[in-house]
């Protein structure tokens, strides 16, 4: 069991939006703003894709937006591609478990 | 660019130990803090454990505590994870990424499989 909650897996069509949500608690989502998001394809490296709740690195798409509300952080993914297809992990920095906490991952279908 | 490159896995009887490494390339090494993760085969990933740019903070997981170095050599600009006392559940990809101090990681390798199994 994962220490931070997300759906196991989520669709959506060609250029529609979806939301992943992650859930923790007070001592980290809610408490820092230190909410980090990976892409992962299979047999591939975790790439970073938000961090710092909305931050997106350079060369990342605009597509990727990051927000949070509480305890629970969010990535959105508008104008889906297929190119989307992966499974998406949200991690946080925890002040009472230090320092990373991991999300189940996400896997995301592009129908 | 920068590139950091894993190696030193491989095939261990449980009770073994391993030592990993990590190439570090195109950055100033000395200035971030650096991470282990982990992804057990079909499974998601694990934080294992950082160090800071000069050494002086380091932290494990509880599932590695006790059992796992993490050590820097900033001259060589080399990140290594020096495993002792390995299990089967310690069977996984293990990947160097460069920390964004707490905030994550921003460049990963490629990952270097480590096999616990006799």
């Amino acid at each position: 069991q994962s220490a931070l909650t997300q759906p196991a897996s989520v669709s959506g069509s060609p250029r529609q939006s979806i939301t992943i949500s992650c859930t923790g608690t007070s001592s980290d989502i809610g408490g820092l703003d230190y909410v980090s998001w990976y892409q992962q394809y299979p047999g591939r490296a975790p790439k970073l894709i938000i961090h710092e709740v909305k931050n997106r690195p350079s060369g990342v798409s605009d597509r990727f937006s990051g927000s949070k509300s509480g305890n629970t952080a969010s990535l959105t993914i508008s104008r889906l591609q297929a190119e989307d297809e992966a499974v998406y992990y949200c991690a946080s920095y925890s002040s009472i478990k230090p320092p990373f906490l991991f999300g189940g991952g996400t896997k995301l279908t592009v129908l | 660019q920068v590139q950091v490159a894993e190696s030193g896995g491989g095939l261990v009887k449980p009770g073994g130990s391993l030592r990993l490494s990590c190439a570090a390339s195109g950055f100033t090494f000395s200035d971030y803090y650096m991470t282990w993760f982990r992804q057990a085969p079909g499974k998601g990933l694990e934080w294992v454990s950082y160090i800071s740019s000069s050494g002086s903070t380091i932290y494990y997981a509880d599932s590695v505590k006790g059992r796992f170095t993490i050590s820097r050599d900033n001259a060589k600009n080399s990140l290594f994870l020096q495993m002792n006392s390995l299990r089967a559940d310690d069977t996984a990809v293990y990947y160097c990424a460069r920390g964004l101090s707490v905030a994550g990681a921003d460049y990963w390798g490629q990952g270097t499989l480590v096999t616990v199994s006799s």
